[in-house]
């Protein structure tokens, strides 16, 4: 079956990048996904990026995609103390209509004033 | 703004006692889902509904149950809440085809005493 793996927990400086990294399993992941978690709140999606891309830019946010390796990472540029989070990889098929999307255990970023 | 919201944010029951957790989406997404999310764990698809039609991952306890009267509201079941039910549950949405982007509800965490 699918499987996502992040690294459970980050810290960085503010103003630093942060990388966080993600391993899935699935070579029929099509899109892959970044989501956001706020401590006490729903998954928010940040980007995500089709399988025929290798990188993403939008703002300081930038994914990139090793599809031979199965390897997606986000960088935050200028981390700030709000980037303080859990970040989770998530990846689905493109099989039409409904696409299960399978989530990884999230990595925990801490930001340091 | 159109949005997710789930019902109640907090509930506590006791051992065994039925829960019903609620999901209204002002979105008009066919796609509606539930997921259970407990601590350091990724979120775990429980079912679906993709319009009228309801979708049981195989691993989903018979406890839980789900019903969706209408396009807007999908609720969630648990008939007799074990202390392991103890999560966050998180309602999310999305619309077909393409991307299967989530839009999640900030979820309702449940306490089984």
């Amino acid at each position: 079956g699918e499987d996502v793996e992040q690294s459970l927990f980050l810290s960085v400086r503010e103003g630093d990048s942060s990388v966080i990294n993600c391993t899935y399993t699935d070579s029929s992941s099509t899109y892959l996904y970044w989501y956001k978690q706020e401590p006490g709140a729903g998954l928010q999606l940040l980007t995500y990026i089709f399988s025929n891309m290798d990188m993403k830019q939008d703002q300081r946010l930038t994914v990139l995609l090793n599809k031979k390796d199965k390897h997606l990472s986000l960088r935050i540029a200028d981390t700030q103390t709000g980037d303080s989070a859990i970040y989770f990889c998530a990846e689905s098929p493109n099989s039409g209509g409904y696409q299960k999307v399978t989530f990884g255990t999230g990595t925990k970023l801490q930001v340091i004033p | 703004d159109a949005m997710v919201i789930q019902n109640p944010r907090y509930q506590v029951t006791q051992f065994g006692k039925p829960v019903t957790l609620s999901c209204s989406q002002t979105l008009n997404h066919n796609v509606m889902y539930w997921y259970q999310q407990k601590s350091s764990q990724a979120p775990k698809l429980l079912f679906h509904y993709y319009d009228k039609d309801f979708n049981n991952e195989a691993d989903t306890p018979d406890n839980f149950q789900s019903r969706r009267p209408n396009t807007s509201f999908c609720f969630l079941d648990i008939r007799s809440p074990g202390l392991g039910d103890a999560a966050m549950y998180l309602c999310a949405t999305s619309t077909s085809p393409g991307a299967n982007v989530l839009t999640f509800g900030a979820g309702s965490r449940l306490t089984v005493l």
